[in-house]
């Protein structure tokens, strides 16, 4: 897997869009942007993909650079639930050739009420 | 959604014991399980890797011998804890995959504890 950087820690304030950042500049041609994000004491569950355009669904936004290097996962109104350590992952497109997801140390996210 | 269990949700077992995990696809047929550790405070750790019906490819630095992985059918793996110490005591986790599909699909996760 190419490496991913996050910040280690975020805080957010309930009810306000969260943003946050994920740097992958060695990202290659055949990779998705994934993101997963585990609650405390659960297992992952994933939240969004992308390739190159920014992508939409009831969880999340990802809005990714032209470039590619980077992308950023939007929470648009961030409630107390959305509390979890979010984890941003590239995977490559071929099926067989990336089997494994291999974690990095993610983004843990706190909600202030 | 695809829907993956294991069981139990939490152990508890005595130092030199040893304690099985499951893990089972519900709804789909997973041709490839995935087993992680996880830390207190730290992220997932892959363990193992296994196809249904082949032996396990354990990651570098996983004792083969200690954690013991079954994949016999295409909805269950088994992780086996063996003669465990309280240096085993952590967050397993599966996840799984069905043949043709990179999407991967993660259990809740078994807290095990070993006194």
């Amino acid at each position: 897997d190419a490496k991913t950087t996050q910040p280690n820690s975020m805080e957010s304030n309930e009810e306000e869009p969260v943003h946050l950042p994920c740097n992958h500049s060695t990202i290659s041609g055949t990779d998705y942007i994934h993101w997963y994000r585990q609650l405390p004491s659960q297992g992952p569950e994933y939240v969004i993909h992308g390739l190159t355009s920014n992508v939409n669904n009831r969880m999340a936004s990802l809005a990714i650079a032209e470039d590619r290097k980077s992308s950023t996962l939007i929470l648009h109104r961030a409630t107390l639930r959305d509390a979890a350590v979010y984890y941003c992952i590239l995977r490559d497109v071929i099926i067989g050739r990336d089997d494994k997801i291999i974690f990095g140390k993610g983004t843990r996210l706190h909600i202030l009420p | 959604g695809a829907v993956v269990s294991q069981h139990p949700s939490w152990v508890i077992c005595k130092s030199g014991t040893s304690v099985k995990i499951e893990c089972r696809s519900l709804d789909f047929q997973a041709t490839t399980m995935f087993w992680y550790r996880q830390f207190p405070k730290q992220s997932l750790m892959l363990m193992a890797t296994s196809n249904e019906g082949s032996k396990a490819t354990y990651e570098q630095g996983v004792e083969k011998d200690k954690f013991l992985i079954n994949h016999a059918s295409l909805t269950l793996s088994t992780l086996t804890v063996t003669s465990a110490h309280p240096e085993d005591s952590s967050f397993y986790i599966c996840s799984a995959s069905s043949s043709g599909s990179n999407e991967q699909y993660f259990g809740p996760g078994t807290r095990l504890t070993v006194t």
